[in-house]
């Protein structure tokens, strides 16, 4: 079974639509985060969830919406995309013993 | 803020040769996480490490944290093809749920 997924795996649209990358945890992790892997590898967090509040809210545009309907998932939602939106994007959680996170694999979304 | 740097930004190795990556901190450090990341995919938890001056091994990979906390040393010992990748170390930062992470380091092994 897959920790923490991610939909879709790979995402191509043209600037100025609307898109939804969805997250899913298995894990019964009460903190999710939403990340940016940008060309460069550097990873920037974007947003943070604790049991459905949002707790982490980084200088991000406000196109960028999270929305955690439950514990289990935190989905992002992007508005009027830009080409400068291009990247990877993770998905994590935060372990409950320690400070480890736990990844799902990625969103590579292009932007034409 | 705080910040991590890595070095090397990148590291050819050919197999079997023994390699070092750093990463050290503007700030002192409250835990340490390094992962590795393949090309495609999420990232994947290596190991953790929390006081100074403590070493953690997995296989062939070795990590210590420095006394002071603020510098990590993540070192791989007879490197194979299938260490390749990008290694990053992760950090809380104090008293909040937000995590940094470094530069990163892209490993190739040369068979």
């Amino acid at each position: 079974d897959t920790a923490v997924s991610q939909t879709p795996k790979y995402l191509v649209t043209q600037m100025g639509n609307d898109k939804s990358i969805k997250c899913e945890q298995n894990l019964g992790h009460d903190t999710m985060y939403w990340y940016k892997q940008d060309s460069k590898k550097f990873l920037k967090i974007m947003f943070s969830y604790n049991n459905k509040e949002l707790i982490i809210n980084e200088t991000v545009p406000n196109r960028f919406s999270p929305k955690s309907p439950d514990k289990a998932h935190l989905n992002l939602h992007i508005n009027s995309l830009e080409l400068g939106d291009s990247a990877v994007y993770f998905c994590a959680t935060r372990g409950l013993a320690g400070y480890e996170q736990y990844f799902g694999p990625g969103t590579r979304l292009t932007v034409t | 803020s705080q910040e991590l740097e890595q070095s090397p930004q990148s590291l050819i190795v050919q197999e079997g040769k023994n390699l070092t990556i750093n990463c050290t901190s503007s700030k002192t450090l409250y835990g340490l996480y390094w992962y590795k990341q393949k090309y495609g995919e999420g990232l994947i938890f290596l190991m953790m490490l929390q006081k100074g001056g403590e070493e953690k091994s997995h296989e062939k990979i070795t990590a210590k944290l420095d006394e002071k906390k603020q510098q990590s040393s993540l070192h791989i010992t007879a490197s194979q093809p299938s260490h390749a990748g990008i290694y990053l170390c992760g950090a809380p930062t104090s008293g909040t749920y937000k995590y940094i992470f470094g530069t990163g380091t892209r490993l190739k092994v040369l068979a």
